[in-house]
């Protein structure tokens, strides 16, 4: 059961313009949400995290906005680079195991030049 | 500091052989968790470590996997009898205990043959 959803596996952006990434979840107990980069041949890094408390987190280039109503949340990339071009996940602990995180699938970014 | 480390960092192997992949947390980090990513596919959690015991293994997808981690540290991930479809990226992450950030290592590729 895919309790965490990204519906678009491929995003091309223009260096310099914005980068946004769409992440929708079923699951309305979820709490915490997490943001994941990877390069091809690396594990993924962390980016950035949104509690269910806020709307809205900010850090650098990067701000995540959680709609909860909606059950969605974006990733906001500005200026996009080119070394922002990877996968990026976003993600969610289960709520009866906090260690399980459920990933979507994924989307691929490439920032062209 | 040093971040997770995995090893080997590719296996390949014969189909019916035994493999035992190797994860070194964070220094400090109680919690280890192990993920896989088959081709194409999103990451898909197999079992975390709170110290040395196992809350959840709730992903392992067969009795042919199976893990440990022994003295809060190192972690084993032994697949026997490996099969075809265990061919995938075996990710290692390591935290905080209930800190929503998981910090991954580079991963250990596998390919059944």
């Amino acid at each position: 059961d895919q309790q965490v959803k990204q519906n678009s596996p491929s995003l091309s952006v223009q260096e310099g313009r914005i980068s946004i990434l769409n992440c929708d979840y079923t699951n309305s107990m979820f709490d915490y949400f997490l943001w994941y980069k990877k390069y091809p041949a690396e594990g993924p890094t962390f980016l950035i995290s949104i509690s269910s408390i806020k709307d809205k987190n900010e850090d650098g280039r990067f701000t995540v906005f959680l709609n909860k109503s909606a059950k969605h949340l974006s990733l906001h990339i500005v200026p996009s680079q080119p070394g922002d071009s990877a996968v990026y996940f976003c993600a969610a602990p289960t709520t009866d195991s906090w260690g399980k995180l459920q990933f979507g699938a994924g989307t691929q970014v490439v920032v062209t030049p | 500091g040093a971040g997770v480390s995995q090893s080997p960092s590719n296996k390949v192997t014969e189909k019916g052989k035994d493999v035992e992949l190797r994860c070194d947390p964070i220094s400090g980090h109680t919690a280890l968790y192990w993920y896989r990513q088959s081709l194409g596919q999103g990451l898909e959690f197999l079992i975390y470590f709170q110290g040395n015991s196992a809350p959840d293994k709730s992903g392992l997808p067969s009795d042919r996997f199976s893990a440990e981690r022994t003295g809060g540290s190192v972690s084993t991930l032994t697949i026997q009898r490996t099969q075809q479809e265990d061919s995938a990226v075996y990710l290692c992450a390591s935290s905080f205990p209930a800190q929503g950030a998981q910090y991954f290592g580079p991963g250990t590729r596998l390919l059944v043959l």
